[in-house]
């Protein structure tokens, strides 16, 4: 079975610096897609970044990154220079190897940016 | 514009009746989905459906129905037997394996809060 584990239920960061929030995954599957995902107060999900197992680099959007550490399972979302609109829920989720499977969600991290 | 259609976006409903969310798109996606999530938490799968007129049970499917009559629209009945039905409701579609613009990421309506009183 596949799982995503989110262990912040909430940071704080402040306007203009960088902050990790951390994400690990348990699958068998040897090709797999992670994904985050953000979340507003206004209750829409935002795609941000995707890695997919098999990528050598990791992921890069913009302000996003993704900190893709194979062995240890883990992706965590980079975002630099927090801006106060960056004051949201983020979720890290998984695709499984076949296209059919769906996606599995962690609880998610609420992340409060500080003026 | 392309994209999802949720509605109504605020519902309340008193104990013992149905109630059926709208999800609507415009995105020619095969693959629609809906999830359930409650305060705090992360998203649940309830029901999804890879074609018309075939849908599959989610790890919360107990109290939901849904049916798929075209491929644009994937409505969700939350019935009476579902035991606590408050919570936030999202539908999201998926693009097909091998569309061009294709990472496999989900597409979101902006959901559906409801409230049973």
């Amino acid at each position: 079975a596949q799982k995503i584990t989110q262990t912040q239920p909430g940071m704080f960061v402040q306007e203009k610096e960088a902050v990790t929030l951390d994400c690990t995954y348990d699958t068998s599957d040897p090709s797999y897609g992670l994904f985050w995902y953000k979340q507003p107060s206004s209750g829409e999900m935002i795609f941000l970044i995707y890695q997919g197992s098999y990528d050598q680099q990791n992921a890069t959007e913009g302000r996003y990154s993704l900190n893709f550490q194979k062995a240890r399972k883990s992706a965590n979302l980079v975002i630099s220079a927090s801006q106060l609109g960056d004051s949201a829920m983020y979720f890290c989720a998984m695709r499984g190897d076949n296209y059919g499977q769906n996606f599995v969600f962690g609880p998610g991290t609420r992340l409060s940016v500080l003026p | 514009d392309g994209g999802i259609t949720q509605s109504p976006k605020y519902l309340f409903r008193k104990e013992g009746q149905n109630v059926t969310l709208s999800c609507e798109q415009n995105l020619n996606h095969d693959a629609m989905y809906w999830y359930r999530q409650d305060p705090g938490q992360g998203l649940r799968l309830i029901y999804y459906s890879q074609i018309v007129n075939d849908f599959q049970k989610g790890d919360i499917a107990e109290g939901y129905s849904v049916s798929r009559e075209k491929k644009e629209s994937f409505p969700l009945t939350v019935t009476s037997a579902q035991k606590n039905p408050t919570a936030f409701y999202l539908c999201a579609t998926r693009p097909p394996k091998g569309a061009r613009v294709n990472t496999g990421e989900l597409f979101f309506g902006e959901g559906s809060r409801l409230t049973v009183l």
